[in-house]
């Protein structure tokens, strides 16, 4: 059972680059969510898709963009990446929305260092 | 807004106690727990729902006082393996959660 699994696991950027994260699960959750993860900054959320079709921003959006693709597929892009943007990024799913009391489901995360 | 973890950092000798807590300055509707270990990912340990009822997971127990919008988290003598970053993670009332910056709890034998 993968549950939720992200590619690439690291990644070296140059500024100005762009690139797409991606994140899958096979749990049939209809939620997922992207966060990033900074030393002493715990986890604060980039977007989220509450359900297919739908996409919100999270606390820190500013130089992201988002793709629900489908039901299992949710992809973080960064148009033009910023060394500010180094971090490690890790996507989450869960059944539903934090209100229905389901745990989130984290993968293993993305090591991204821009130059 | 960002609830509050506390303390930031703990170190303790295998077999004793720990308290780790949350406060939030808004209304809380539940508080997740969950505990991430050195390179890995966070790993979902419980959810505390209004009403005060105190949920267990192994050797480790929470409560959430919803009047105080505080949750705390209990570690009873605590095992190498409770080693790792614990995080609160909030339910303000929208579809996510909003997560604390995390208490390092590091375990000796």
């Amino acid at each position: 059972n993968a549950g939720v699994t992200q590619t690439p696991k690291f990644q070296v950027l140059k500024t100005g680059q762009s690139m797409t994260l991606q994140c899958a699960q096979d749990m049939n959750h209809n939620s997922m969510y992207w966060y990033r993860q900074d030393p002493g900054m715990g986890l604060r959320l980039i977007y989220y898709s509450a359900s297919e079709g739908t996409t919100d921003k999270g606390e820190v959006p500013n130089g992201y963009n988002v793709s629900r693709l489908n039901k299992r597929e949710f992809s973080l892009r960064l148009e033009s990446a910023a060394p500010s943007q180094t971090s490690v990024y890790f996507c989450a799913s869960s059944a539903q929305g934090p209100q229905s009391n389901q745990p989130q489901h984290f993968g293993d995360g993305t090591r991204l260092s821009i130059l | 807004q960002q609830p509050v973890q506390s303390p930031q950092a703990v170190i303790l000798r295998e077999g004793e106690d720990a308290v780790i807590n949350c406060s939030s300055s808004k209304a809380l509707y539940s508080v997740h727990w969950y505990r991430q270990k050195h390179g890995e990912a966070p790993v979902f340990l419980m959810i505390l729902l209004k009403g005060g009822e105190q949920k267990g997971h192994e050797k480790i127990s929470a409560s959430f006082n919803e009047k105080k919008q505080q949750s705390s988290l209990y570690l009873t003598a605590s095992q190498l393996s409770y080693s790792g970053t614990y995080f609160c993670g909030t339910d303000q009332g929208a579809q996510k959660l909003v997560f604390g910056q995390g208490t390092r709890l590091t375990i000796n034998p």
